[in-house]
């Protein structure tokens, strides 16, 4: 079974803190998202990665930032947390290849305050 | 521009009845994917079903299937025999190109809510 585990289901963080979210997969994905998910709006990309150290930005990237320095972890990097990043962010993996689906972790749901 | 327009932001549909939720998207890429996700109140993602752009039939996974009109780019997925534990959201998503390395680009999904 493909296993795509975030650190956290739940975060309570202050503003202004640098907050870190990872994102772990085991079955070998080149692939690894970040997306982040409001009522009424779905899910937006916020960052992607096809490959180890490359990264793309997605459709909401400013305030976050990304690392992947390892083909199984995908991090999320708020450099200084506000308010109105309070919100679920979900990682998912996939393979390289077309028709693939990606695979999700359980999400982290971020409350700053 | 939105890639993936669910337009139904809410739908109800009686217990063993059919229902169709609607997905429109847009692109210019003749090789693309279509998924469909289920999303139940615990929050967890769930794959349903995938349809390719080339695929010549409509793609079926048990009580789900996909009514593909590639013409009108619409791929709106029918759930038959509703049961109470399809309430849930919905999301019509959406993978462009044929290298397999772009994101899944996904709609504003669809709370559908099964009365008994």
């Amino acid at each position: 079974d493909v296993k795509v585990t975030q650190s956290s289901r739940y975060l309570v963080k202050r503003t202004g803190e640098k907050v870190f979210l990872e994102c772990v997969q085991d079955m070998d994905h080149e692939n690894m998202f970040w997306y982040r998910q409001d009522p009424g709006l779905g899910l937006r990309l916020i960052y992607f990665s096809y490959d180890v150290k490359m990264k793309e930005k997605g459709d909401i990237p400013e305030g976050y930032s990304v690392s992947r320095e390892k083909k199984e972890r995908f991090s999320l990097i708020l450099e200084s947390a506000s308010t109105n990043q309070t919100s679920m962010y979900l990682c998912a993996s996939s393979l390289r290849r077309v028709g693939t689906e990606a695979f999700f972790g359980q999400g982290t749901r971020l409350t700053v305050v | 521009a939105q890639k993936i327009t669910q337009t139904q932001p809410g739908m109800f549909v009686q217990e063993k009845e059919a229902v169709t939720l609607d997905c429109t998207y847009d692109t210019s890429d003749p090789s693309y994917g279509l998924f469909w996700y289920k999303q139940p109140s615990s929050g967890e993602m769930i794959f349903l079903i995938y349809q390719g752009s080339y695929d010549q039939q409509n793609a079926t996974e048990g009580r789900y299937s996909l009514n593909f009109q590639k013409a009108r780019k619409s791929a709106n997925l029918v759930i038959s025999a509703s049961q109470l534990g399809d309430s849930a959201m919905y999301f019509c998503a959406m993978r462009e190109g044929g290298s397999g390395n772009t994101p899944l680009v996904f709609g504003k999904g669809t709370r559908l809510s099964v009365i008994a």
